[in-house]
């Protein structure tokens, strides 16, 4: 498609069950990120994958949350065992990085939240 | 970790008026972005930044990239009421890293 795109839209969920979160990246973009936003508050960093590299895990608030991307497209960010304080909106964003080209394109999030 | 600073928080202007917000971090970056968040809406990238010092206008906005590297500056101007947001600079090595955002509001 001409855009990132990420379902479902909302989803909402009771505490403890696991969720799947899914991100379509801009075809031909190499790194996909995913980011946390929590309501009124900025994007907080999740996870960052480029190409073929191990992803930067490191802002991953706890165990509980993985993220995978398939075939260097399709990306799924997993929340198991769902916290209160997981409610969020989730974003995701692609960017091509060619050369010094390398502005993330967004998504228009997932909101999450937990009952 | 890498923190970025925006000011103001939020800001409250009278149509057509010219807005400035400000950017700023403890770490040296290599890429500013200016973003704006709709209501409901992922950001959308407004201008990008490579070069210190480097200055970029997109129609009724101008930005900087900081000497130092760790600031940057957006200016509006001639205010419209669709400008309403929440604006977000990045610095970026790798990953962009967000600040808190501005809320600007705008009066008719």
């Amino acid at each position: 498609g001409a855009g990132v795109s990420q379902s479902p839209s909302n989803k909402v969920t009771e505490k403890g069950k696991d969720v799947e979160l899914r991100c379509d990246p801009i075809s031909g973009h190499t790194a996909l990120y995913w980011y946390r936003q929590s309501l009124g508050q900025g994007l907080e960093f999740l996870i960052y994958f480029q190409g073929n590299s191990a992803p930067d895990k490191s802002g991953l608030p706890s165990d509980r949350f993985s993220a995978e991307r398939t075939g260097g497209s399709v990306s799924t960010l997993t929340i198991q065992r769902t916290q209160q304080e997981d409610s969020a909106v989730y974003l995701c964003a692609s960017s091509l990085r060619q050369g010094g080209y390398t502005e993330a394109f967004f998504g228009q999030g997932t909101r999450l939240t937990v009952v | 970790g890498q923190q970025l600073n925006q000011s103001p928080q939020s800001m409250f202007i009278q149509e057509g008026e010219d807005v400035s917000m400000n950017c700023t971090s403890s770490s040296i970056f290599n890429t500013w972005l200016w973003y704006k968040q709709d209501p409901g809406e992922g950001p959308v990238l407004l201008i990008a930044l490579y070069k210190a010092g480097e200055l970029t206008s997109n129609g009724r906005l101008t930005a900087q990239f900081g000497i130092t590297r760790k600031d940057s500056f957006l200016n509006i101007s001639a205010s419209i009421p669709s400008d309403v947001g929440i604006y977000f600079c990045a610095g970026q090595l790798q990953i962009p890293i967000f600040g808190p955002g501005t809320s600007l509001s705008v009066i008719p």
